[in-house]
């Protein structure tokens, strides 16, 4: 089964810990993308990557950090400098950036 | 920066109604505009990729048109049923940026 997968489904974390969100697809695409989604918004873009070991960030990468060591896996990693952490976040990768994309299931995070 | 709307932002219709909904985009710069549908509890899926001014898409009774002078794209729902409902979202990319639209929220009552 051809796909792009994260986990977990829901996480909580305490308030000042680091915490690294799973992304992983097994579609062969060279882009891949993250987005935060806060209730009443759209998606917003964190960092996307167009291949491997190169990423760039979007409009709200402020305490984020990511990684592209492999192909099939781009990590998120929310760090204590995120303000306001606690957010649905979706992961999508795409052939090349202007392709559609396609969108794992998406962990909601919970800071407490 | 891209500024990317979507209006309305939410619709409520009648099961059978006709719809159609708005993406306003910048004119410059255009390389790509998507469409994506929303349903809760699952993940976006691509509806439509328009690449050229004077686009139109159709799938089902679902079909989407393209300006990319006037810098906007119009989806519409022919004969809404209940399954229609969900969120709908437009992605504007150009050469080396992207950004998707707010949404607009759909629900269809039987």
């Amino acid at each position: 089964d051809g796909g792009i997968t994260q986990s977990p489904k829901y996480l909580f974390r305490k308030e000042g810990q680091n915490v690294t969100l799973s992304c992983e697809q097994n579609l062969n695409h060279d882009a891949m993308y993250w987005y935060r989604q806060d209730p009443g918004q759209g998606l917003r873009l964190i960092y996307y990557s167009q291949i491997v070991n190169d990423f760039q960030k979007g409009d709200i990468a402020e305490g984020y950090s990511v990684s592209r060591e492999k192909k099939e896996s781009f990590p998120l990693t929310v760090t204590s400098a995120q303000k306001n952490p606690t957010a649905f976040y979706l992961c999508a990768s795409s052939s090349r950036l202007a392709d559609t994309q396609y969108f794992g299931p998406g962990t909601r995070l919970t800071v407490l | 920066i891209l500024n990317v709307e979507q209006s309305p932002q939410s619709l409520h219709v009648q099961e059978g109604d006709s719809t159609n909904f708005t993406c306003s985009f910048p004119s410059s710069n255009f390389y790509a505009l998507h469409w994506y549908r929303w349903e809760t509890a699952k993940s976006p899926e691509a509806l439509f990729v328009m690449t050229l001014n004077g686009d139109e898409k159709k799938k089902g009774r679902i079909s989407a048109t393209l300006n990319t002078k006037e810098g906007y794209s119009y989806l519409y729902i022919k004969g809404s049923q209940p399954e229609d409902s969900a969120t709908y979202l437009c992605a504007f990319i150009e050469s080396d940026d992207m950004r998707f639209g707010a949404g607009t929220r759909l629900t269809v009552k039987p």
